[in-house]
């Protein structure tokens, strides 16, 4: 089965805190990618990567920064965590030809 | 600019009858991918089926099908047989293979299946 593994179900973070979002896939897919999801707004692309170290901005990458050293592994930031960016948050890891899968996804709430 | 646009916000469905979930796009580049996924509640996205644009036939995966039009661009869901637990949000999208694999998505559809 394939499989994509988020680091926390939900999460809990305080204002200013830096905040770190794992995500692991272990089908050697290229592509991987965060998204978050909000009601109304629907998925918003944060950052994707294609390779190892390589990453792009999606629409919305203000106040997130990722890392990707390990092909399985692509990481989300957040710098300085705010109100706003309360959310669902989505990793996914792709590759051409294939199927794109998500993970369990990471509800969080910044208080 | 690639777009993908779901025009039907909610749908209802009678159990065990089938249902046409709507979903056209827009792109420029010949080599693409669509895909639809499937949230319930739970907020999980689970991966129903994927058509690539070379792809001579239609996807089918058990009781989804994918109703590929390329010449229309559009890639309509059939769910045969509607379940209870078919009741969820469904969402179309595509992945750009020229844009390093970049996924978009549309705004989704929320099916209701009745008893």
């Amino acid at each position: 089965d394939v499989k994509v593994t988020q680091s926390s179900r939900y999460l809990v973070k305080r204002t200013g805190e830096k905040v770190f979002l794992e995500c692991v896939q272990d089908m050697d897919h290229e592509n991987m990618f965060w998204y978050r999801q909000d009601p109304g707004l629907g998925l918003r692309l944060i950052y994707f990567s294609y390779d190892v170290k390589m990453k792009e901005k999606g629409d919305i990458p203000e106040g997130y920064s990722v890392s990707r050293e390990k092909k399985e592994r692509f990481s989300l930031i957040l710098e300085s965590a705010s109100t706003n960016q309360t959310s669902m948050y989505l990793c996914a890891s792709s590759e051409e030809g294939r199927g794109a899968f998500f993970g369990q996804g990471t509800r969080l709430t910044v208080v | 600019a690639q777009k993908i646009t779901q025009t039907q916000p909610g749908m209802f469905v009678q159990e065990k009858e089938a249902v046409t979930l709507d979903c056209t796009y827009d792109t420029s580049d010949p080599s693409y991918g669509l895909f639809w996924y499937k949230q319930p509640s739970s907020g999980e996205m689970i991966f129903l089926i994927y058509q690539g644009s070379y792809d001579q036939q239609n996807a089918t995966e058990g009781r989804y099908s994918l109703n590929f039009q390329k010449a229309r661009k559009s890639a309509n869901l059939v769910i045969s047989a509607s379940q209870l637990g078919d009741s969820a949000m469904y969402f179309c999208a595509m992945r750009d293979n020229n844009q390093g694999g970049k996924l978009i998505f549309g705004q989704g559809t929320e099916l209701s299946v009745k008893p």
